[in-house]
């Protein structure tokens, strides 16, 4: 069965740094392009970021610069280190897994998320 | 620009039918989608992929009451049978070359 578990978030003051964390089970989190979601308070799902199979990673504009996604095949699990936090960088965080196959684009299964709330 | 149009809202009574629609942007009528399902408190759950000709993947354990069609540059979403869980956010979802997680706004059903 897969599962999709983050942890890692917390309240953080502006300009702080936090890392997210996403243990996955089930399958193989570098097998699979591996995708950041989020959702700020009582609005829609915004696409962060993604790592694929191969290694290469890519940003929403909103995050590039600031943000890092990577990886741990030893530990299966997938992160996100947020630098330069800011306000509107308040959300729920999911990490959620396109299908094995490259390029699938969609997201087959989701975590339940970690709250991020950057506030002084 | 490749973007996702929702109605903002929709009802529909216990025991009924009701159809969600995700319209795709000028130009992008081939273009597969993914529909969500969010209840309250909690996270997305990947119900469908949908492609244009509507053949669609459905997700693990999703019933038979979600089902899925496509005409032109609308992508919809039906659910028979409406129970009290299915009140929901249901978003759709597509993707390009090169293009990752584009969202459409929403639409929250409500069963009334």
């Amino acid at each position: 069965e897969v599962q999709l578990v983050e942890s890692g978030g917390g309240l953080v003051q502006p300009g702080g740094s936090l890392r997210l964390s996403c243990a996955a089970s089930g399958f193989t989190v570098s097998r699979n392009y591996m995708n950041w979601v989020r959702q700020a308070p009582g609005k829609g799902l915004e696409w962060v970021s993604i790592i694929y199979s191969g290694g290469s990673t890519y940003y929403a504009d909103s995050v590039k610069g600031r943000f890092t996604i990577s990886r741990d095949s030893s530990k299966n699990t997938l992160y996100l280190q947020m630098n330069s936090l800011r306000a509107e960088d308040t959300a729920m965080y999911y990490c959620a897994r396109d299908p094995p196959g490259d390029g699938n684009g969609y997201f087959d299964y989701w975590g339940q998320g970690t709250l991020v709330t950057v506030s002084s | 620009q490749l973007v996702l149009t929702q109605s903002p809202s929709a009802s529909a009574s216990l025991g009924a039918s009701v159809k969600l629609t995700c319209t795709l942007s000028s130009g992008h009528s081939s273009y597969a989608i993914a529909w969500h399902q969010q209840q309250p408190e909690k996270g997305p759950r990947y119900l469908m992929k949908l492609n244009s000709d509507g053949s669609h993947i459905k997700g693990d354990g999703i019933p038979d009451r979600f089902s899925g069609s496509s005409s032109g540059a609308e992508r919809y979403l039906t659910i028979s049978s409406l129970q009290s869980e299915d009140e929901a956010d249901y978003y759709c979802q597509t993707w390009g070359t090169g293009i990752h997680g584009i969202f459409g706004g929403g639409t929250k059903l409500t069963v009334l």
